[in-house]
């Protein structure tokens, strides 16, 4: 069975701090794919990234940076320089083959971001 | 394409009605899945569709949730008998499946939120 836990149910920065959103999975799958979402007010969830498992490289992508540890089974997300546009809830998903679709999701880390 | 489409935003319902929600993906995508959110929880799997195939229903929470796709391209999902446990947003995405490309990417609607009275 798969799991991801999102521990930090919600997190209230102030403009320009950095935050770090912290997802840890469980899978015995060899092959797995790992995802961030982020849902706005309006509802969408919006793809921010995909890392499957054998890349480990971290990323970053303008503010957003994102740690992948096999070791820990971690996957976290940071945003840099926080902006009131960041609040949101975000989710981290797990797959455990390319039909990204049966993800097993966390149960979300809403972030409010304050002027 | 304006993206991924879900109608209605909102419905209101009587127990024991039955309601109808409707997704229209992006047209190039081949694939659409649904899912229900509920409050504080992640989106939650229920089934899904290859072009008009529906490869897996068995996560649909139970006998009262169907859902088609009769031509490849937009998709229903239907309650019957609807009970206040199906309150909840329900959530349509798509995406383009390639064989060769890895895990595919999901576009997601705004969803339905759906609550039972």
């Amino acid at each position: 069975a798969q799991k991801v836990t999102q521990a930090q149910t919600e997190i209230s920065v102030v403009e320009k701090e950095d935050v770090t959103l912290d997802c840890v999975y469980e899978t015995r799958d060899t092959t797995y794919y790992l995802f961030w979402y982020k849902q706005p007010p309006s509802g969408e969830l919006v793809f921010l990234i995909r890392r499957n498992s054998f890349d480990e490289q971290n990323e970053i992508s303008g503010r957003y940076s994102w740690n992948f540890q096999k070791s820990t089974s971690s996957f976290n997300f940071t945003i840099t320089a926080s902006q009131v546009v960041d609040s949101a809830v975000y989710f981290c998903a797990l797959s455990a083959d390319t039909n990204a679709g049966k993800s097993t999701f966390g149960d979300g880390t809403t972030l409010t971001v304050k002027p | 394409d304006t993206g991924v489409s879900q109608d209605p935003r909102h419905k209101i319902t009587k127990r024991g009605q039955n309601v109808t929600f409707r997704c229209d993906p992006i047209s190039e995508h081949n694939r659409l899945y649904w899912y229900r959110q509920t409050l504080g929880q992640g989106p939650e799997f229920l089934t899904y569709f290859q072009n008009e195939a529906q490869l897996e229903k068995s996560r649909l929470l139970s006998d009262r949730f169907s859902a088609e796709r009769p031509k490849g391209s937009f998709s229903t999902l239907e309650i019957q008998r609807t009970e206040q446990g199906d309150s909840a947003m329900y959530l349509c995405a798509s995406s383009l499946a390639r064989v060769s490309s890895g895990a595919n990417v999901l576009t997601f609607g705004a969803g339905s939120r759906l609550t039972v009275l």
